[in-house]
């Protein structure tokens, strides 16, 4: 089955600075890899997603790569805010929607 | 976006008891949901996958006798939780997915067990 594999388990930058999360997988069948932001004692919240046919995607100061070939995807923040301190999560799928989830990330920007 | 609602948010019962967890696609039909487990500062663990008028397909490691699921409607899905002990805490957070908006995920509220 699918495993994902995400680093750094905790991330700590200034205020302005970038944020970079990386994530790997090893099922080559799946194809839709959601990024989730989770707030304490909330749900997950979608961010930004990026499907197989697809090497980046940005939305605003976030922004997502693919790399394929490879089985890794990263998620970059930049000109990061303190509202973004948060719990990240990747997660990778294929045609059966079961979202394997990786570890999480605890960022945290520093005012 | 598609909205998830489970309750209760919170519930605190006594070792031996059984815990009844409902989730709700409150606006488009779910024929699948997914039931997670998250321990604080942990990810979330999938547990089982919800079908619609069929039985759960269980994660290796969780008890089907343990953890019921049943899936009886297109927009509910339950997990009881049945003679649960203070092993059996957690964040129990439930996912649909709306095929109408090219599977996208959408997770309820969570709903934190604590048992005494």
């Amino acid at each position: 089955g699918e495993n994902v594999e995400q680093h750094p388990s905790t991330l700590s930058v200034q205020e302005g600075d970038s944020a970079v999360i990386k994530c790997t997988y090893s099922d080559s069948a799946s194809n839709y890899f959601p990024w989730y932001k989770q707030e304490l004692g909330k749900r997950p919240q979608l961010i930004i997603d990026i499907r197989s046919n697809v090497g980046e995607k940005k939305d605003q100061r976030i922004a997502v790569t693919l790399n394929k070939t490879a089985k890794h995807f990263s998620l970059h923040i930049t000109e990061t805010q303190p509202e973004d301190s948060a719990v990240y999560f990747c997660a990778a799928t294929s045609g059966t929607y079961k979202y394997i989830f990786g570890t999480g990330t605890r960022l945290k920007v520093l005012a | 976006g598609a909205v998830v609602s489970q309750h209760p948010s919170r519930v605190i019962c006594k070792s031996g008891t059984s815990v009844k967890i409902e989730c709700r696609s409150l606006d488009f039909q779910a024929t699948t949901m997914f039931w997670y487990r998250q321990f604080p500062k942990q990810s979330l663990m999938l547990m089982a996958t919800s079908n619609e008028g069929s039985k759960a397909t269980y994660e290796q490691g969780v008890e089907k006798d343990k953890f019921l699921i049943n899936h009886a409607s297109l927009t509910l899905s339950t997990l009881t939780v049945t003679s649960a002990h203070p092993e059996d805490s957690s964040f129990y957070i439930c996912s649909a997915r709306d095929q109408g908006l090219a599977g996208e995920l959408f997770f309820g509220e969570g709903s934190r067990l604590t048992v005494l």
